[in-house]
């Protein structure tokens, strides 16, 4: 079993869409969790990054950690075709901050 | 905003060749490192490095070597490249306890 799972999709949704995307994970040492977008041909983007357990907003995006569940999720609100792009879940232990685990990435395509 | 330059952005070149993937960054991290990602794959650390002199392999098992004797630099060597090689190479760098941000890679082809 792999560490960190992730539906790799692909997701269609139109424009303005809420859209969610999860991750599992089974190591409950995690406590970094991060969210990485990654357009064609180009290097993962940090989205946000929360620590622990909670929710944490910004714009558009809303971060969500549920660590009794081992779940995480990321929402984009009013998506935009501009979000279409491989959604990377990504954490690592407090003790080893220098392994992130990342999971396989989902793709989102956002539909005028 | 990091600043990080991978070069060159694509490479095809035939086997048994010695290809150097390069990994500059303007931010004066100390920490870098290096992914292997393939096509819906996860990304994979074969190398990182705390600071000048430093190196150590990440956990997955590669071929390729790296070095750190300036800052601001930790290029990727491949001695004899071949065929299982291809793949994407993503150098990231990070501070303190900020995550890790990324270049935009470097795509290697060996025919």
């Amino acid at each position: 079993q792999k560490e960190v799972e992730q539906d790799p999709g692909p997701l269609s949704v139109p424009e303005g869409a809420i859209v969610s995307l999860n991750c599992t994970y089974s190591n409950s040492a995690f406590q970094y969790f991060m969210w990485y977008r990654q357009y064609s041909r180009k290097g993962p983007e940090l989205l946000m990054y929360t620590y622990s357990s909670g929710n944490k907003e910004d714009g558009r995006f809303t971060a969500q950690v549920d660590k009794s569940s081992k779940y995480i999720s990321l929402f984009i609100r009013d998506s935009q075709p501009s979000d279409s792009a491989t959604y990377l879940c990504a954490m690592s232990e407090a003790t080893s901050y220098d392994k992130v685990i990342f999971g396989p990435g989902t793709s989102l395509s956002v539909i005028p | 905003e990091a600043d990080i330059y991978q070069t060159p952005r694509y490479l095809v070149i035939g086997t048994g060749k010695k290809i150097t993937l390069e990994c500059s960054q303007t931010m004066g991290h100390d920490k870098m490192y290096w992914y292997q990602q393939d096509p819906g794959m996860e990304l994979h650390l074969i190398h990182y490095s705390y600071g000048v002199n430093s190196t150590e392999k990440g956990d997955l098992s590669s071929e390729s070597t790296v070095s750190r004797i300036r800052t601001e630099h930790f290029p990727l060597t491949l001695e004899s490249a071949r065929p299982s090689h291809t793949s994407q190479y993503l150098c990231a760098s990070r501070e303190g306890w900020q995550p890790q941000h990324f270049g935009d890679g470097t795509r290697l082809s060996i025919l």
